[in-house]
């Protein structure tokens, strides 16, 4: 019952390198999200994707690109590192309760990569 | 647009004790309300959620939490904390309408003291 895994779990770069952070969940959820995660910030949306083919940004999507390589993976993509995106980033997947209210739909979260930019 | 506020960075409290963790939102339309619950090292663990009915939702851990729409809180409660309590909490509200995404608080980093 692996849930939503993250690769890496840990990784430096230098400014101007690339990465992509690579997700995939095995519940056969529809909605994939990335978030990051910054100290006294809390958890800002980067790019989410509500079902497979389609896309959409988030509340901070600048510096960032995804794909949603198929309904089980969900990539985050770094063109150009730099040092403000040093942060924790999350995966996570969703779907609606049966029968229930759009919107009420609860996420699954992975267990996180840190990234750190010099 | 919609937003979280919570407005304690840290509580601390001791084995046994009552614990609140407080939280307000803004958002158009009837809420849905949320919270998770992040262990050191771990990502978000959903905890409990609002979505109508019932003012007082019952969650795991023993957790629950008291909608109140005319003070616009939606505080989480437990009426013996334990040490194993000990982590950070965001509450999290989403406003009506699919296309409206979930909006997190900043986070209140609980410890319980033995």
């Amino acid at each position: 019952n692996a849930g939503v895994t993250q690769t890496p779990k840990f990784q430096v770069l230098k400014t101007g390198q690339s990465m992509t952070l690579q997700c995939a969940q095995d519940m056969n959820h529809n909605s994939m999200y990335w978030y990051r995660q910054d100290p006294g910030m809390g958890l800002r949306l980067i790019y989410y994707s509500a079902s497979e083919g389609t896309t959409d940004k988030g509340e901070v999507p600048n510096g960032y690109n995804v794909s949603r390589l198929n309904k089980r993976e969900f990539s985050l993509r770094l063109e150009s590192a730099a040092p403000s995106q040093t942060s924790v980033y999350f995966c996570a997947s969703s779907e609606p309760p049966a029968g229930g209210i759009s919107g009420a739909n609860v996420l699954t979260f992975g267990a996180g990569s840190r990234l750190t930019v010099l | 647009a919609q937003s979280v506020a919570q407005p304690e960075d840290q509580v601390n409290v001791a084995e046994g004790n009552p614990l609140t963790v407080k939280c307000t939102y803004s958002v158009s339309g009837n809420p849905y309300l949320f919270w998770y619950v992040q262990y050191p090292n771990r990502g978000l663990q959903f905890l409990l959620k609002y979505i109508t009915g019932d003012n007082l939702v019952k969650g795991s851990y023993g957790f629950e939490a008291e909608f109140n729409k005319s003070q616009t809180s939606f505080h989480l409660k437990k009426p013996s904390a334990l040490v194993s309590d000990s982590a950070l909490y965001f509450c999290a509200v989403r406003g009506p309408g699919s296309a409206r995404q979930l909006t997190f608080g900043s986070g209140t980093q609980l410890t319980v003291l033995p």
